[in-house]
């Protein structure tokens, strides 16, 4: 199957400060990746497409000023959680899809803010 | 709106033993349902992708037939094996959503004992 790269797997930080994830499809390009959120015991919840070259669409709900995402080439879309809270604290997993619609996980970043 | 749950929540056998797990649906209008596994504290390995024309798809051990009528799908998995132990989950896209705009259901933790 494809690959698809995320880094970092794990990060904690200090509440207020921001926080870069990176999505990268190693083997595939991918003008569209998506970013989920899962909570402990949960599913995964669709935050928000990352369009390459374009802004992202997010789900109802979900703050597009605290969650930036940026998809600047076909291979590579990042999400930054901005002045993170506690509350943000959660298990974020990012996928492409390629040809028939099948889609590609990373392996997901824990993020833990104290 | 479109809900996914997934039967059992866990599921503990032994190893050799063929296994079945239910994932159903209440919105058959779907365009295709994907099979996931999840490994603790990881991102989603795709299994099964069965697009909404087809009754069943097969890779290896693995055999996921869909039933869009009556909203279900089963993973049924052979001679089961202790690496097999993991999160299986279900996840259905509907038309109209978007590639990443999948549904999923809680999942089915599954452990096979040596």
């Amino acid at each position: 199957g494809a690959v698809v790269s995320q880094h970092p797997s794990r990060v904690i930080c200090k509440s207020g400060t921001s926080v870069k994830i990176e999505c990268r499809s190693l083997d595939f390009q991918a003008t569209t990746m998506f970013w989920y959120r899962q909570f402990p015991k949960q599913s995964l919840m669709l935050m928000a497409t990352s369009n390459e070259g374009s802004k992202a669409t997010y789900e109802q709900g979900v703050e597009k000023d605290k969650f930036l995402i940026n998809h600047a080439s076909l291979t590579l879309s990042t999400l930054t959680v901005t002045s993170a809270h506690p509350e943000d604290s959660s298990f974020y997993i990012c996928s492409g899809v390629r040809g028939t619609g099948e889609l590609f996980f990373g392996e997901g970043s824990r993020l833990t803010v104290l | 709106k479109q809900e996914v749950t997934q039967i059992p929540a866990a599921l503990s056998v032994p190893e050799g033993e063929n296994l079945v797990l239910n994932c159903s649906f209440t919105d058959s209008a779907i365009y295709n349902l994907q099979w996931f596994r999840q490994d603790p504290g990881k991102g989603l390995t795709s299994l099964l992708l069965i697009q909404s024309s087809q009754r069943e798809q097969t890779s290896g051990r693995l055999n996921a037939s869909l039933d869009k009528s009556s909203g279900r799908s089963t993973l049924y998995i052979a001679a089961s094996q202790p690496g097999d132990s993991a999160t299986y989950l279900c996840a259905v896209r509907n038309y109209g959503g978007s590639q990443g705009n999948l549904i999923f259901g809680k999942g089915t933790k599954l452990s096979v004992k040596p």
